[in-house]
């Protein structure tokens, strides 16, 4: 079965630092992952994908995400965090015919 | 991507009575799902909304409690019947589109508040 983790519920960064926010999964089946973020009282919007091309994928907004399949692992970064950026951001992994939605990791971004 | 809106964006419900949620995309797509958004939680799905016939649901949710129909390619409606403050919740449909294989592109969201 497939499964996603988020390592970290809160992330907190100063604006202009890096981010980093971990990812591990798990599946039976050479997967396709996302990362996808919701702004406050939005809708999801889909930050990135990996569907088995290149392992180092560059999304919108300046992310990036490397698939590491020795690790299990989709970790997202930024190189330098901007305030706009303070959202919920979910790791998904593909299961059958439906995503499966990590617990979500909160980033704020302080001044 | 694909323009999806939703409607209403947000709604306060009386314990007891229904609500019925529309989503409407811009262009013909392979699938449409309902998803739920429990307070600080993440997603869950709820069916999928099968053109034409009666929607698949998710283990612990049930046709009666959340009827789905979806009458065409681009429409469709989910109804959370006999509303608990428990449904308070965010709703949110997302589609597939044709040539997209396992992506999925969410609408905005339905914000429900029920007392």
């Amino acid at each position: 079965a497939q499964s996603v983790t988020q390592l970290d519920s809160h992330v907190s960064v100063s604006e202009g630092t890096p981010v980093l926010l971990r990812c591990n999964y798990s599946s039976s089946y050479s997967p396709s992952l996302f990362w996808y973020v919701q702004h406050p009282n939005k809708g999801l919007q889909l930050l990135l994908k990996y569907t088995s091309a290149a392992t180092l994928v560059k999304g919108i907004n300046g992310f990036e995400a490397e698939f590491k399949k020795s690790e299990t692992s989709f970790h997202l970064t930024k190189p330098s965090a901007h305030m706009s950026d303070a959202a919920e951001y979910f790791c998904v992994v593909t299961g059958t015919d439906k995503l499966i939605f990590g617990t979500g990791t909160r980033l704020q971004v302080f001044p | 991507s694909a323009v999806i809106s939703q409607k209403p964006s947000r709604d306060i419900c009386q314990r007891g009575t229904s609500l019925t949620i529309q989503c409407q995309v811009d262009s013909q797509v392979t699938m449409m799902f309902w998803y739920r958004q429990q307070p600080g939680q993440s997603l869950t799905l709820i069916a999928t909304a099968n053109q034409g016939s009666e929607a698949t649901y998710e283990s612990g949710f049930v046709i009666d409690k959340f009827p789905i129909s979806r009458p065409n390619l681009t429409f469709s409606t989910l109804t959370v019947s006999n509303m608990s403050p428990e449904d308070s919740s965010i709703y949110l449909c997302s589609v597939k589109l044709a040539g997209h294989t396992d992506t999925q592109y969410f609408g905005p969201g339905t914000r429900l508040t029920v007392l």
